[in-house]
């Protein structure tokens, strides 16, 4: 029962290079999400996905590209990474045709560090 | 003013102590609630939903009050297991989720 999967689980990198962040589930659930998470502002949303081929902007998709090609993957791009994109970064999904009414499962995190 | 917020603490209480975290938010249209617990560098996971009536799980109580737009997380009993941050999270019309900052809990021997 392997869940959700984020990969890789440390990354340090340098302004401007870009960064491909991976998560993937195998449940099948529809909907996934990608959230930051910074210090004394919780976890914000950046982009989610209701199915394959289907995304949407969150709270702060500035700087950040997604793509589902897959159901089960969602991976996360920084086109040019900054240092205000250091952060911890969590992939969640949810099985629900309304996920805000429904539970979230998310992955173990990513922390990356942009130098 | 956010969306949501909490007091993020830190709570620092001796094991067997009552605690209680607010959480309020801001938007009256929001119809699901939830307690997620995270842990010290871990992933959120789902503590509780918060039902209108009010709903309890063990030593764990949740209270919504929706004319004062809060709901409430009451811990009976603390172990040091339930050292953790909690996160209130509310929905905002149309299906979205608003995660709060968290409060800070350490259980103390």
């Amino acid at each position: 029962d392997a869940g959700i999967t984020q990969s890789p689980r440390y990354k340090i990198t340098e302004t401007g290079r870009q960064v491909t962040l991976m998560c993937h589930q195998t449940w099948s659930h529809s909907y996934m999400f990608w959230y930051r998470q910074d210090l004394g502002h919780g976890l914000r949303l950046i982009y989610y996905s209701a199915a394959a081929d289907i995304t949407d902007k969150g709270e702060v998709p500035d700087g950040y590209v997604v793509s589902r090609s897959k159901t089960e993957n969602f991976p996360l791009t920084l086109e040019s990474a900054t240092r205000s994109q250091t952060s911890v970064y969590f992939c969640a999904s949810s099985d629900s045709l309304a996920p805000s009414t429904d539970t979230q499962y998310f992955g173990p995190g990513t922390r990356l560090t942009v130098l | 003013r956010k969306e949501v917020e909490q007091d993020p603490g830190p709570f620092n209480v001796p094991e067997g102590a009552t605690v209680a975290f607010n959480c309020t938010y801001s938007n009256s249209a929001s119809q699901s609630f939830f307690w997620y617990r995270q842990d010290c560098r871990k992933e959120p996971k789902l503590l509780m939903s918060v039902y209108s009536s009010g709903n309890e799980d063990g030593r764990f109580t949740a209270q919504l009050n929706r004319a004062s737009q809060y709901i409430s997380l009451l811990i009976r009993d603390s172990k040091l297991s339930d050292s953790a941050t909690y996160l209130c999270v509310v929905n905002i019309p149309y299906d979205k989720v608003i995660f709060g900052p968290g409060t800070s809990l350490s259980v103390i021997p």
